[in-house]
């Protein structure tokens, strides 16, 4: 079954850009239909879905991130990124990145903190 | 954007009870709905898709219906294993919605 996992720093400074990968594994990233992306989850807080790209290589965000966000895909690296621009102390989550409703990652903590 | 409420929150109940959690949608989202279950510190773990399918391996005391605007999760014999917070996710379209989640507690 097809497996996804997350990687990247885990603290970032205040006004930087938060970027984190996910690699996938079990299966190619362009070799079906799945629908790629991240969502995020402050402490104690609910999910919140940051945005997507699809098997088309087409993007959608989150409206409420304001143009800070974008996802790319790696086809060669079977690997897919997140970039946030601009970030604060409100960009503080647990990141996971998902393969369609099917497959998520174990998700990566990220502090935003000088 | 399509926006999501979910009720009750939180849910108290006995071992052995039957439990409801209901989620509405702002649209019509058709079956595309999904539910999942997360435990602290832990990714969320998919439990129903396309408004009623189980996922393989989920016990069968799980089951979703609904469609249109308003979806139930039930869990027919509430289990000790179950204390949680669930999610409803709508993804009729590539801009997804979480509900805001419902924490069940034991009582």
């Amino acid at each position: 079954q097809l497996q996804v996992q997350e990687s990247g720093p885990g603290l970032v400074q205040p006004s930087e850009t938060l970027s984190l990968t996910c690699t996938v594994s079990r299966g190619s990233i362009s070799g079906n239909s799945y629908y790629w992306g991240w969502v995020r989850q402050p402490p104690g807080k609910g999910l919140e879905w940051i945005g997507g790209i699809s098997y088309g290589g087409k993007a959608y965000y989150n409206s409420s991130l304001s143009g800070r966000v974008t996802i790319s895909i790696d086809t060669s690296k079977n690997q897919f990124s997140l970039r946030l621009t601009s970030v604060t102390a409100a960009d503080t989550a647990l990141y996971f990145c998902f393969g369609s409703v099917f497959a998520w990652g174990q998700g990566t903590l990220v502090t935003v903190s000088s | 954007d399509i926006q999501m409420t979910q009720s009750p929150s939180p849910l108290s109940a006995f071992i052995g009870d039957r439990v409801t959690i209901t989620c509405r949608a702002s649209e019509n989202i058709d079956i595309w709905m999904a539910w999942f279950q997360q435990k602290p510190g832990k990714s969320p773990k998919l439990l129903i898709y396309k408004a009623s399918t189980l996922e393989s391996g989920v016990p069968s005391r799980f089951s979703g219906s609904g469609s249109g605007t308003e979806f139930t999760l039930t869990i027919s014999s509430l289990q000790p294993e179950d204390v949680a917070t669930y999610y409803c996710l709508q993804y009729d379209s590539f801009s997804w919605a979480f509900g805001p989640g419902t924490k069940v507690e034991l009582k």
